[in-house]
Formats: C-alpha cells, sequence, structure tokens
C-alpha cells in the first residue's frame, strides 16, 4: 500500500525558514517523480515544484522559484521541500504527490494528507 | 503559464442527475489534462487522465472529454459520495497549473 507521510510544517514569521519531509513507502520511490502541491485555506489547489525519480531534474512554480529548495534521498525514501524567505502568501497546507508513470510531468496518482505552514508574526 | 478555469464554481444537482463539469485552458494543452475529486479533510484523487482515461478504480460514471483548450467532467449519475470538489490540472506545460474547482453539492 502506498504511504506518503508529510512532516515539518509549523508556525514561522515572515522572511523565516522551514523544511518539509515527506517519507514514503509501499512503491520503488527512485522510480517516480515527486512533487509537492499547496492549499491556501478557501482556495485551489497550487503545483509548487516537481522532483524526477533520479533526482536529477527540477522544475519550480514562479513564484517560489529562488527561495524554495525540492530535495530527494531514495535511500532513505524521502523527500523535502526547503522554504525561505518566507510570507503570509505562504501560508498553506503543503502536500506531497507521487507522478503516476515514468515522466515527470505525470499527473498525481497519490497524495499525502498534508502538513500545514503558517507564515506570521 | 496555462491559466486553467473552471465552471461553475458550485453545481447543485440531485442524486441519480447527470452533472456536466467544465474546464478551459487560456492555451491549448493538448489532451494533457486530469481531473481530480477531493472531499473535505481528504487528499484529492486521480479521476482522469490524457483526458478522457479513467485511472485505476474508478467507476465508469465518470467520463472526461476534450482537447486542446475545451474539457468536460462527466458524471453520469451522481451518487451521495460523489458530491465534492473537482479539481483540474494541465500538464501539458511547466509550470503545472490547476484549475479553482468546481464544488458539486446537492
Amino acid at each position: 500500500e502506498v504511504q506518503l507521510l508529510d512532516s515539518g510544517g509549523g508556525l514561522v514569521q515572515p522572511g523565516g525558514s522551514l523544511r518539509l519531509s515527506c517519507s514514503a513507502s509501499g512503491f520503488t520511490f527512485s522510480s517516480y517523480a515527486m512533487s509537492w502541491v499547496r492549499q491556501a485555506p478557501g482556495k485551489g489547489l497550487e503545483w509548487v515544484s516537481v522532483i524526477s525519480g533520479s533526482g536529477t531534474t527540477t522544475y519550480y512554480a514562479d513564484s517560489m522559484r529562488g527561495r524554495f529548495t525540492i530535495s530527494r534521498d531514495n535511500s532513505k525514501n524521502t523527500l523535502y521541500l526547503e522554504m525561505n524567505s518566507l510570507s503570509a502568501e505562504d501560508t498553506a497546507l503543503y502536500s506531497c504527490a507521487k507522478g503516476f508513470g515514468g515522466n515527470i510531468w505525470d499527473p498525481f496518482d497519490f497524495w499525502g494528507q498534508g502538513t500545514p505552514v503558517t507564515v506570521s508574526s | 503559464e496555462r491559466v486553467m478555469t473552471q465552471s461553475p464554481a458550485t453545481l447543485s444537482v440531485s442524486p441519480g442527475e447527470r452533472a456536466t463539469l467544465s474546464c478551459r485552458a487560456s492555451q491549448s494543452v493538448g489532451t494533457n489534462l486530469a481531473w481530480y475529486q477531493q472531499k473535505p479533510g481528504q487528499a484529492p484523487r486521480l479521476l482522469i487522465y490524457d483526458a478522457s482515461t479513467r485511472a485505476t478504480g474508478i467507476p465508469a460514471r465518470f467520463g472526461g472529454s476534450g482537447s486542446g483548450t475545451e474539457f468536460t467532467l462527466t458524471i453520469s449519475s451522481l451518487q451521495s459520495e460523489d458530491f465534492a470538489i473537482y479539481h483540474c490540472q494541465q500538464y501539458n506545460m511547466w509550470p503545472l497549473t490547476f484549475g479553482g474547482g468546481t464544488r458539486v453539492e446537492i
């Protein structure tokens, strides 16, 4: 059974940093691209970033590029999101999501339950 | 960036009725379009990919159609468990983008 467990969220001050983790099990982690997707309160889904199975290729949403860094440790079956220079607009539930096929752009067949990030002074 | 626009924002239907949800792309996305269902407090579930292919385990009452800039998700006969928010997503061009969602309610 595929499981994705998000963690690392919390309350952070504007300008602060946070590192999110997503622990994966139930599939061959290194074979699939993984993304982070966020959902602000009362808003729709917003894709944040993706990383290829090998970790060599990454893409970011424009508003996150330069502030967020996605990475993975395939030996630990874990996905990460390092977030810097956070602002109130980054307040959201952050979820990891597994690409369902072999392409980095594939849609997502499994999602974590999310970890909440609140940016406030 | 491909902007995805879903309509209507809210769709009120009765169980057993047919529901038709729309998703429009600002530029062509070919058939690189997925639909997700999200219930309160739950993660999204992949329903449709490649515009019209049902994901594993998705009932036949869910159907997707369209290409280019106009897409439709049809639920042929609404069941009580289908009341949820539905999101479309394009994966034709970076950045990946989602629509704002359609809430299907009684």
